[in-house]
């Protein structure tokens, strides 16, 4: 099956700094990647939409500013977050939709911001 | 958009069937049902899903209500391995998908 590579898999950092996740399709185009994030013993959130060539589509509550994301390639999406603050510590997981039938997950990134 | 409903957590005994239940009364007829685990800090493994028929495939079967308001993924014979948590998603026309709290599924040997 497809595969979804992120790297890193694990980040800690400190406040203030900022952060870059990448989320690659290894052996397929991906036109469109979601991003989600994850608490402890919580359920997957829905960050954002991710369309090559194109703006971001974020969900409600979710701040374009500090999560900057880019997919500037059919392979390539990135998140950054910005001034990162421990609130922000989570379990970071793309999705990349392959054929427009169904999704596709990278193993995740986990950010600890201390 | 369509929610799901499961059940927080199910027990089952290793090489066992299990039958996970999901409840989507407010499906619309162009969402797909998918379902997916996931494993302690893993991204989540997709099993399966289906529209309006019931599906197999090498991990699960899925079973699709004629009314497609419920549906119930199938292990035939639950592994230590398959202990995770599984969420039943409806896919929505612009193809996002979004979870629900999902079914524990603990596995007892």
């Amino acid at each position: 099956g497809a595969v979804v590579s992120q790297h890193p898999s694990r980040v800690i950092c400190k406040s203030g700094t900022s952060v870059k996740i990448e989320c690659r399709s290894l052996d397929f185009q991906a036109t469109t990647m979601f991003w989600y994030r994850q608490f402890p013993k919580q359920s997957l959130m829905l960050m954002a939409t991710s369309n090559e060539g194109s703006k971001a589509t974020y969900e409600q509550g979710v701040e374009k500013d500090k999560f900057l994301i880019n997919h500037a390639s059919l392979t390539l999406s990135t998140l950054t977050v910005t001034s990162a603050h421990p609130e922000d510590s989570s379990f970071y997981i793309c999705s990349a939709r392959v054929n427009g039938i169904f999704g596709y997950f990278g193993p995740g990134t986990r950010l600890t911001v201390l | 958009d369509a929610k799901t409903t499961q059940p927080n957590s199910m027990e089952s005994n290793e090489e066992e069937p299990v039958h996970l239940p999901c409840n989507h009364s407010t499906i619309s007829g162009t969402d797909y049902i998918h379902w997916y685990r996931q494993l302690p800090s893993q991204g989540p493994e997709y099993v399966i899903h289906g529209l309006t028929s019931n599906v197999n495939n090498r991990m699960a079967s899925l079973a699709i209500a004629e009314d497609r308001k419920s549906s119930t993924l199938i292990l035939h014979r639950a592994t230590l391995r398959d202990a995770a948590v599984y969420y039943c998603i409806l896919r929505s026309n612009n193809n996002d998908m979004r979870f629900g709290a999902g079914t524990r599924l603990t596995v007892k040997p």
